[in-house]
């Protein structure tokens, strides 16, 4: 079945930093590409995401770029802040389901 | 709206009792899902429904059961609770008109169980 790898589990950054988080799927049909954002004691919300007929996605300090062929994509936050601090999921879906990665627990540094 | 919500919160269950988690979405979402979040994973799904009365298992569906009787609830029922279903439950919606897959999902703030 369908599997994403997402990597790093932990990341740290310093406020204001840029932070890069990386995800690669198997299933060559996939051709949605969700990021989520889940705070502590809440449900996963939707921040960003990309569709397989696009290579790049911003919104405004979020951006998010897909490789096809290479099957990955990545999340890439600019000038972070507090609030960032957050743990964050990629997924892949082909037809109704979504499959999730293992998530990235990213805290940042004032 | 309120969108998608879900009781109760917490819920301490011993081994081998039932229950029922309860989930509502009033955005008229034809598809809802039912996922589990163990420590340190990402999110799996159970179960789905592409609409009243049509249900299906997802990838870790073994001592759950669902319903789906109406558009706006999508109730998961645990039978015989076992230590393995300690987890964090999540419920999910996502529309599915009038445009082709796939859909966006949204996520309600989930049922912390421990089966002790």
């Amino acid at each position: 079945g369908e599997n994403v790898e997402q990597h790093p589990s932990t990341l740290s950054v310093q406020e204001g930093d840029s932070a890069v988080i990386k995800c690669t799927y198997s299933d060559s049909a996939s051709n949605y590409f969700p990021w989520y954002k889940q705070e502590l004691g809440k449900g996963p919300q939707l921040i960003i995401d990309i569709r397989s007929n696009v290579g790049e996605k911003k919104d405004q300090r979020i951006a998010v770029t897909l490789n096809k062929t290479a099957k990955h994509f990545s999340l890439h936050i600019t000038e972070t802040q507090p609030e960032d601090s957050a743990v964050y999921f990629c997924a892949s879906q082909g037809a109704q389901k979504l499959v999730f990665g293992q998530g990235t627990r990213l805290t940042i540094n004032p | 709206n309120a969108g998608v919500t879900q009781t109760p919160k917490f819920r301490i269950l011993k081994i081998g009792q039932s229950m029922t988690l309860q989930c509502t979405q009033d955005m008229n979402h034809n598809y809802m899902y039912w996922y589990r979040q163990d420590p340190g994973m990402g999110l799996k799904l159970i179960y789905y429904s592409v609409g009243a009365g049509i249900t299906d298992k997802g990838e870790v569906p073994n001592g759950y059961n669902v319903s789906r009787s109406t558009t706006e609830d999508f109730p998961l029922r645990l039978e015989l609770a076992a230590p393995s279903q300690t987890s964090v439950y999540f419920c999910a919606s996502s529309y599915s008109k009038p445009r082709p897959p796939p859909y966006e999902q949204y996520f309600g703030p989930g049922t912390r169980l421990t089966v002790t």
